[in-house]
């Protein structure tokens, strides 16, 4: 049992480029998210999905897409990336309503 | 919306003193608290977590944490600190009413303990 895996771990990007991280969960949750981490302004959430099939926007979600692949798998995509989008992105899940989200061990991008 | 305010972005303590991290928090229906803890490099890992019941929560690491909605607070406390305890700490409110919208996250508070 992996808990929510992400990858890649590190990826440096040059101002413009395009791309997708991923993130899969094994613990059969409905909910997946995604978050940005940035010095000083703790976890801001960028989009989210509710279910399968749902995405919605979060504080944060400008420059970004997302696809809910399937059950397991929630990816985030970089259209252009931008030096403002240097952050370290991370992916969570959770099951039913009220319990808590669990955490991927997170990407740490940075774009030049 | 709900937002969360965690007083101070640097807390030192010394090995074996209380350790208290004090958040406060904002919500226009009952809220779900959470307390996070990361490590340098790693990601978040739930400490423990209030949604309904009993105030006192008991989390991982003994750590425990007291709701107190007229206060509006959701403190964090260990009675004696170790070094292995040094690390960024979130508290997080979700006004969900248990639906699956994100959490809100307050600024982070980092944990330094003094041998």
């Amino acid at each position: 049992n992996a808990g929510v895996t992400q990858t890649p771990k590190f990826q440096v990007l040059k101002t413009g480029q395009s791309m997708t991280l991923q993130c899969a969960q094994d613990m059969n949750h409905n909910s997946m998210y995604w978050y940005r981490q940035d010095p000083g302004m703790g976890l801001r959430l960028i989009y989210y999905s509710a279910s399968e099939g749902t995405t919605d926007k979060g504080e944060v979600p400008n420059g970004y897409n997302v696809s809910r692949l399937n059950k397991r798998e929630f990816s985030l995509r970089l259209e252009s990336a931008a030096p403002s989008q240097t952050s370290v992105y991370f992916c969570a899940s959770s099951g039913n309503s009220g319990t808590a989200q669990y955490f991927g061990p997170g990407t740490r991008l940075t774009v030049t | 919306a709900q937002s969360v305010t965690q007083l101070g972005s640097h807390v030192s303590v010394s090995e074996g003193a209380l350790v208290l991290l004090r958040c406060n928090y904002s919500s226009s229906v009952p809220p779900y608290l959470f307390w996070y803890v990361q490590y340098p490099n790693q990601g978040l890992q739930l400490l423990l977590k209030y949604t309904t019941g009993a105030t006192l929560v008991k989390g991982i690491n003994g750590f425990e944490a007291e709701f107190k909605k007229s206060e509006t607070s959701f403190h964090l406390t260990k009675p004696s600190a170790h070094m292995s305890d040094a690390a960024e700490y979130f508290c997080a409110v979700s006004d969900s009413g248990g639906g699956a919208d994100g959490l809100t996250f307050g600024k982070g508070t980092h944990l330094i303990i003094q041998p």
